[in-house]
């Protein structure tokens, strides 16, 4: 089945505890993103993959890392996170970046640190 | 890539057909019309998307104005499942789209 999975899904941590959320694609999809969700801001795009060892920052990429080392994975890296980092995070993937395709997303992983 | 305005909150009765609008009028044209929606806090679904024709789906169809300004999502036979918030979005093709904007969205309530 053509999926994005996330790990894990729920995570409660505190501020400063370094901590990777990951996200995989079987899709052999070139593009992927990450987008976090918070409420009355929509869906706001943090960093995004166009290939593998190529990435580029959204439009909130502050206190986050990403990397894309094979073409299926791209993690998302908090190396200290803090209260405002809590939200819901998307990972989404699409064959390419640009149009007409469409974008897969994951379940989410929701994020509380305290 | 242009702005959308959509309604806040439609009502539609299980079993017929749910006509969410989407106003795009400084729409460019290279820009294509897309259509996602949210299940509560799911991920994000893609629907539909179409650049000057309608288009359909087995989900849904996408009808689109002539002087591309508007479109309309329809769900022909809405079901209790299709309660989500529905975001109609416009992207540009090229180089540089590599976002997908999402705006407020139309929360589509499917009433038994």
């Amino acid at each position: 089945e053509a999926q994005v999975t996330q790990n894990p899904r729920y995570l409660i941590t505190v501020t400063g505890k370094k901590l990777t959320v990951t996200c995989s694609q079987n899709m052999n999809h070139e593009y992927m993103s990450w987008y976090r969700q918070d409420p009355g801001l929509g869906l706001r795009q943090i960093y995004y993959s166009m290939n593998v060892e190529v990435t580029d920052k959204g439009d909130v990429p502050e206190g986050y890392k990403v990397s894309r080392k094979e073409k299926r994975n791209f993690p998302l890296i908090l190396e200290s996170p803090s209260p405002n980092q809590t939200s819901l995070y998307f990972c989404a993937s699409s064959l390419t970046g640009g149009v007409p395709y469409e974008q897969y997303f994951g379940p989410g992983t929701r994020l509380t640190v305290t | 890539d242009a702005k959308t305005t959509q309604p806040p909150s439609m009502d539609c009765a299980e079993g017929r057909a749910a006509n969410l609008p989407c106003n795009h009028s400084t729409i460019s044209g290279n820009e294509y019309v897309y259509w996602y929606r949210q299940i509560h806090s799911q991920g994000p679904q893609y629907i539909i998307h179409g650049l000057k024709n309608n288009e359909t789906n087995e989900m849904a169809s996408l009808i689109i104005t002539e002087d591309r300004k508007s479109s309309t999502l329809i769900l022909p036979h809405a079901t209790l499942r299709d309660t989500a918030v529905y975001y109609c979005i416009v992207r540009e093709s090229g180089a540089g789209s590599y976002q997908l904007t999402f705006g407020k969205g139309t929360k589509l309530s499917v009433i038994p």
